[in-house]
């Protein structure tokens, strides 16, 4: 997981607040993932970014889910609204460039909705 | 559209014992697999993939798997278990060369592993 930095990595939110979750990416990629582990399931793909560009956000709900990837700065996941279904663990992954195949992630924010 | 299945959710071994772990797939084009390990509370790390050329692969941490396109498979193995090997592993899938969506993994829902002494 060196490398691929991410914060904060407990995060507990009351319904109806807003969450930020922060990935900075390995020093020198562009290209940021970002999944959610809900409990005892696998990793699912939720946005694919790269700098100031959103590439692939096939998997994020269609409601109170954005990503970001400015060109300056982290990567941000905004969760507004939460609610208890949005308790999980989200993963960030970089990688340099598109072909980098088995990208490593960081340690995980770990979201919990009250 | 691909999909991942490890079968079994929980193995056990005693240490020293042979680490079996199976994944199969399904993938409309050429897939690219890769396995994870997830240790408590952390991230995954890339334990080995397969993209091309030579099917059997050789990881981190002496562990390997191999790809068998005739029976869609990608099984890890590891001849001797270590207690320091417990731990969550998942198999995952991506489109292989050429794909449009070869970014994107498809994770299985994970096997854990428990290593008795």
């Amino acid at each position: 997981n060196a490398g691929v930095m991410q914060n904060p990595r407990h995060l507990v939110r009351r319904r109806g607040q807003e969450a930020r979750l922060r990935c900075s990416p390995v020093k020198g990629h562009s290209h940021v993932y970002w999944y959610r582990q809900l409990p005892e399931e696998g990793l699912k793909f939720m946005v694919y970014l790269q700098k100031e560009n959103i590439i692939d956000e096939s998997g994020m709900p269609k409601e109170r889910f954005s990503a970001e990837f400015p060109k300056e700065g982290p990567s941000i996941l905004r969760i507004q609204q939460v609610v208890r279904g949005d308790s999980a663990a989200y993963f960030c992954a970089s990688s340099r460039d598109r072909s980098d195949y088995g990208y490593t992630f960081g340690s995980g924010t770990r979201l919990t909705v009250v | 559209a691909q999909s991942v299945t490890q079968l079994g959710s929980h193995v056990s071994v005693s240490e020293g014992a042979l680490v079996l772990l199976r994944c199969n797939y399904s993938s409309s084009v050429p897939p690219y697999l890769f396995w994870y390990v997830q240790y408590p509370n952390q991230g995954l790390q890339l334990l080995l993939k397969y993209t091309t050329g030579a099917t059997l692969v050789k990881g981190i941490n002496g562990f390997e798997a191999e790809f068998k396109k005739s029976e869609t498979s990608f099984h890890l193995t590891k001849p001797s278990a270590h207690m320091s090997d417990a731990a969550e592993y998942f198999c995952a899938v991506s489109e292989g060369l050429g794909g449009g969506s070869n970014y994107k993994l498809t994770f299985g829902k994970g096997t854990l592993l428990t290593v008795n002494p």
